[in-house]
């Protein structure tokens, strides 16, 4: 009963290269998150979104960029990758209302060489 | 400003030990405090949370309001406790605050 799914588990990719990390969601929640998650740092939040075609920045948006053009799919992008991105990043999604749960996905391992 | 801290980066104990995990937490309004576990190669997943006040796997946490803090609590740790634990906050613009992570090892 996967309800996040990340379009990849591994992802190696050389610096410069424009990466797409997916992620989708079942549930129709409204909101929707990026995160990178590194040790001794725990997560940190990169973007988010609200609603279809809405973005926030996080705390740590530099290099990166969100697309949400569905509900359900909420996309990042390294517009040109560099190494000190080389993380987990992690997707969740959670509904809006009272503060709910929020659902993750099984993260991308991106190596940026 | 929101915060969650985790002052512990490690943490080993014995099994059949008790095991608390610290998490203490700033906030302006009334929080909604979460513990997220993952286990090895698995992904993250909701522990419990503090509106439930139920035990989840033999672990409770308490908010203590007074002292700030969601410590998560097991009398007798076992092996397959162990995993990456993360504290968070919730606020009401449905953003998640997560602490930087306790390691767990329960040694056999």
């Amino acid at each position: 009963d996967v309800k996040v799914t990340q379009s990849s588990r591994y992802l190696v990719k050389r610096t410069g290269e424009k990466v797409f990390l997916e992620c989708v969601q079942d549930m129709d929640h409204e909101n929707m998150f990026w995160y990178r998650q590194d040790p001794g740092l725990g997560l940190r939040l990169i973007y988010f979104s609200y609603d279809v075609k809405m973005k926030e920045k996080g705390d740590i948006p530099e290099g990166y960029s969100v697309s949400r053009e569905k509900k359900e799919r909420f996309s990042l992008i390294l517009e040109s990758a560099s190494t000190n991105q080389t993380s987990m990043y992690l997707c969740a999604s959670t509904r809006t209302g009272a503060i709910t749960e929020a659902f993750f996905g099984q993260g991308t391992r991106l190596t940026v060489v | 400003a929101q915060r969650v801290t985790q002052p512990e980066k490690l943490l080993s104990v014995f099994k059949g030990a008790p095991v608390e995990l610290k998490c203490n937490y700033s906030y302006s309004g009334s929080p909604e405090l979460f513990w997220y576990v993952q286990y090895s190669r698995q992904r993250l997943q909701l522990l419990l949370r503090h509106i439930s006040r139920e035990s989840i796997k033999g672990f409770t946490a308490d908010l203590n309001k007074g002292e700030t803090s969601f410590h998560l609590k097991k009398p007798f740790a076992q092996e397959e406790d162990s995993a990456m634990y993360y504290c968070a906050l919730g606020d009401t613009g449905n953003q998640f605050y997560f602490g930087t992570g306790t390691s767990l090892t329960v040694i056999p």
